[in-house]
C-alpha cells in the first residue's frame, strides 16, 4: 500500500516551479505531505481530504484527486529554503487500526 | 510546548548486540509511532502505541519490539542487531493516533550504525 512518488529527485534554480506526484493503488481518503531537511525531523506541510480540495502553505500548494487516487504538490517560485526531501503519506487500515504508508520521497535541491 | 524528543541522537553498536531507543512525545499526546528510514526506502512503519497498547505493527521481524509507559514515553528495542538494521529511527507523536486527518510530529531521530 506504499504510495509511489515521482520524480525521485529534482534540481531547480531559485524562482523555478516544480511538481511532485504521489499515487496509490488503493482508495485514498486523505493524503499527507511532509518535508524533511537534511539532518532534521520531517515536518508536516498539509493534509488533503477527500473532495478534490486544494491547500496552500506559503507558495506550496497541493491537489488531491481521489478518483485517480493521486495527489500533486506544487512548489511555485521556489526558494533555497524549499530544499529537502518531500514525502507523501497515506492512511490504510490493518488489525482494525489505521496505519501510515509513506512514499519513498522526492529529493528537491534548489540552487541559487 | 516542547517537541518530540528522541535519545540518544547517535548510536554505534556491533552485530549481535541489542539496543534501546527512547522517545518522549509532545505533552498531552497519547500516540507514539516508530519508523525506520533508510536511503531510498523512505519511512517504513514499525509500530504504533496508544495509551500503552500496541495498536498496529509493520512488517518487521520479532527482533524489533516496543513499549509505551503510562506517561506516554515510548521505547523501542532491537535485539540481535544485524548490519541491515543500520538506519535512522524516527518516532512521531500525535494526539489521537494515526488518522486520515491527524498530523504527526516527528522527533529528530536516532541514527543507529551497526558494525
Amino acid at each position: 500500500q506504499q504510495p509511489v512518488q515521482s520524480p525521485q529527485a529534482v534540481i531547480l534554480r531559485e524562482g523555478e516551479d516544480a511538481v511532485i506526484n504521489c499515487s496509490s493503488s488503493k482508495a485514498l481518503y486523505s493524503v499527507h505531505w511532509y518535508r524533511q531537511k537534511h539532518g532534521e525531523a520531517p515536518v508536516f506541510l498539509m493534509i488533503l481530504l477527500k473532495g478534490g480540495e486544494q491547500k496552500g502553505h506559503d507558495k506550496i500548494s497541493a491537489s488531491f484527486n481521489e478518483k485517480k487516487q493521486q495527489s500533486s504538490l506544487y512548489l511555485t517560485a521556489s526558494q533555497l529554503s524549499y530544499s529537502g526531501t518531500y514525502f507523501c503519506g497515506t492512511v490504510g487500515r490493518t488489525y482494525n487500526f489505521n496505519k501510515f504508508y509513506f512514499g519513498s520521497g522526492t529529493k528537491l535541491n534548489v540552487k541559487p | 510546548k516542547a517537541g518530540v524528543t528522541q535519545t540518544p541522537r547517535y548510536l554505534i553498536k556491533t552485530r549481535g548486540q541489542q539496543v534501546t531507543l527512547s522517545c518522549s512525545p509532545i505533552s498531552g499526546h497519547r500516540s507514539v509511532s516508530w519508523y525506520q528510514q533508510t536511503p531510498g526506502q523512505g519511512l517504513q512503519f514499525l509500530f504504533e502505541y496508544f495509551s500503552e497498547t500496541q495498536r498496529n505493527k509493520g512488517n518487521f521481524p520479532g527482533r524489533f519490539s516496543g513499549r509505551q509507559f503510562s506517561n506516554s514515553r515510548s521505547e523501542m528495542n532491537v535485539s540481535t542487531l544485524e548490519l541491515g538494521d543500520s538506519a535512522l529511527y524516527l518516532c512521531a507523536s500525535s494526539s489521537l493516533g494515526t488518522g486520515i486527518n491527524e498530523k504527526l510530529f516527528f522527533g529528530s531521530g536516532t541514527q543507529l550504525s551497526v558494525l
